[in-house]
């Protein structure tokens, strides 16, 4: 059974960076896309982006270049880090396999405040 | 900026049948948008109901079932349950490679 499990700060101040790691077991993350998606309670659902297990990576445009996602296959871990975050970037992070969106962590809140 | 339309909210009786659907600004939905529709229920992760348009997950009860109607992505439940109360959302596929959720639909059973 594989399993993703967010982990970071859950206070993060306005300006600064956003930092997540999502950490896969049952499983290994050599293979797939591998997903960071949002939701706040304004604008639900929102993708963030992808790695795929080559290293390729894609993001939403509206984030307008302050995400970027890797990947450590030696810890099996995926990473997001969104940069010059504000208020409208306070919402519940999830990390999500794509093989048809099987797998979601269990969501991690991010509350951007000083 | 595209923007996937979803009904705001549904209600259904206990035992009938509703049809949730997903429209796309850009024009009509097709296989190529990979429609994927979840569950969500409150204070759960959403869970993947239906992938690609029609494909089940191990998870996915029978009553369940995907489709393209009218040009919108579509998600029918037959013989629905109680437990089926829940925020459904949409998600599809552009080109660019970048994916769109719709604002989701709060059904009601009732």
């Amino acid at each position: 059974q594989v399993q993703l499990q967010e982990s970071g700060p859950g206070l993060v101040e306005p300006s600064e960076t956003l930092s997540l790691t999502c950490s896969v077991s049952g499983g290994s993350i050599s293979n797939y896309y591998w997903n960071w998606i949002r939701q706040t309670p304004g604008k639900g659902l929102e993708w963030i982006g992808y790695i795929h297990y080559t290293g390729s990576t894609k993001y939403n445009p509206s984030l307008k270049g302050r995400a970027s996602i890797s990947m450590d296959t030696s810890k099996n871990q995926f990473s997001l880090k969104l940069t010059s975050v504000t208020a409208a970037d306070t919402a519940v992070y999830y990390c999500v396999r794509d093989a048809g969106f099987d797998y979601w962590g269990q969501g991690i809140l991010v509350t951007v405040s000083s | 900026q595209t923007v996937v339309t979803q009904e705001p909210s549904l209600t259904v009786s206990p035992g009938g049948t509703v049809t949730l659907t997903c429209a796309s600004s850009t024009g009509a939905v097709s296989s190529g948008h990979y429609p994927n529709w979840f569950q969500q229920k409150p204070g759960q992760a959403p869970r993947t109901l239906i992938y690609s348009t029609n494909n089940k997950h191990s998870w996915t009860p029978a009553r369940f079932s995907g489709s393209l109607l009218g040009g919108k992505a579509a998600l029918t439940l037959s013989g629905v349950r109680p437990e089926d109360e829940a925020e459904y959302y949409c998600l599809l596929y552009y080109g660019g490679a970048h994916w769109v959720f719709g604002g989701g639909t709060r059904l009601t059973v009732l």
